[in-house]
């Protein structure tokens, strides 16, 4: 149980293009998902708190009008990386939340690398 | 905000030999501290976990263990084997938000 799928698990973009990025949980209700963003040989750092039905909560530094996200259902979130340059290069994955609050399972995460 | 610190960033060992790797962190609030295996390129796996109200937790060759006096926890693996390679990310929960170290590099020599 509690798995967490991600789309596309990698894409290469044009730099000004945007791309969005789907996390489902497949098998249980996620009313809060979670999403991150990994630099090569770095640690996690939260970027946005998605909560079901409601806007999402931006950590401070991460600009909510580039990182647009969407959490329209139980099982679903999405990550929109807006006009993406190359510097927005890196490794998103979200998480979801089932049952207890607390522990968080990882999508398998999306390279993405802007040109 | 959380603050974890997380030592060491690599630890080499020998197979059959014991790993420790120990966190700090900075906030008395955070009540929730979870560790997390990542192989490269993959996702982040929980391991084990440890809740504020709990001293020491173990499964198998894993165990983990807090401090909440001193704000520090510590992961402990025994008999390690070379599926044991990969990095350990330790993180601490607030709000229900994780803050994570910076990891740690294990390799187990065979």
């Amino acid at each position: 149980g509690a798995v967490v799928s991600q789309h596309p698990s990698w894409v290469i973009c044009k730099s000004g293009t945007s791309v969005k990025i789907e996390c489902r949980s497949l098998d249980f209700q996620a009313t809060t998902m979670f999403w991150y963003r990994q630099f090569p040989k770095q640690s996690l750092m939260l970027m946005a708190t998605s909560n079901e039905g409601s806007k999402a909560t931006y950590e401070q530094g991460v600009e909510k009008d580039k990182f647009l996200i969407n959490h329209a259902s139980l099982t679903l979130s999405t990550l929109t990386v807006t006009s993406a340059h190359p510097e927005d290069s890196s490794f998103y994955i979200c998480s979801a939340t089932s049952g207890s609050l607390e522990t968080q399972y990882f999508g398998p995460g999306t390279r993405l690398l802007v040109l | 905000g959380e603050n974890v610190e997380q030592h060491p960033s690599t630890l080499s060992v020998q197979e059959g030999d014991s790993a420790v790797i120990k966190c700090t962190y900075s906030d008395s609030a955070s009540n929730y501290f979870p560790w997390y295996k990542q192989e490269l390129g993959k996702r982040p796996q929980l391991i084990i976990d440890i809740r504020s109200n709990v001293g020491e937790k173990k499964d198998q060759r894993i165990a983990v263990t807090l401090n909440k006096t001193a704000k520090h926890f510590s992961l402990h693996i025994t008999e390690t084997q070379p599926e044991d390679s990969a990095v350990y990310f330790c993180a601490a929960s607030k709000d229900y938000k994780l803050s994570f170290g910076a990891g740690t590099t294990v390799t187990v020599r065979a």
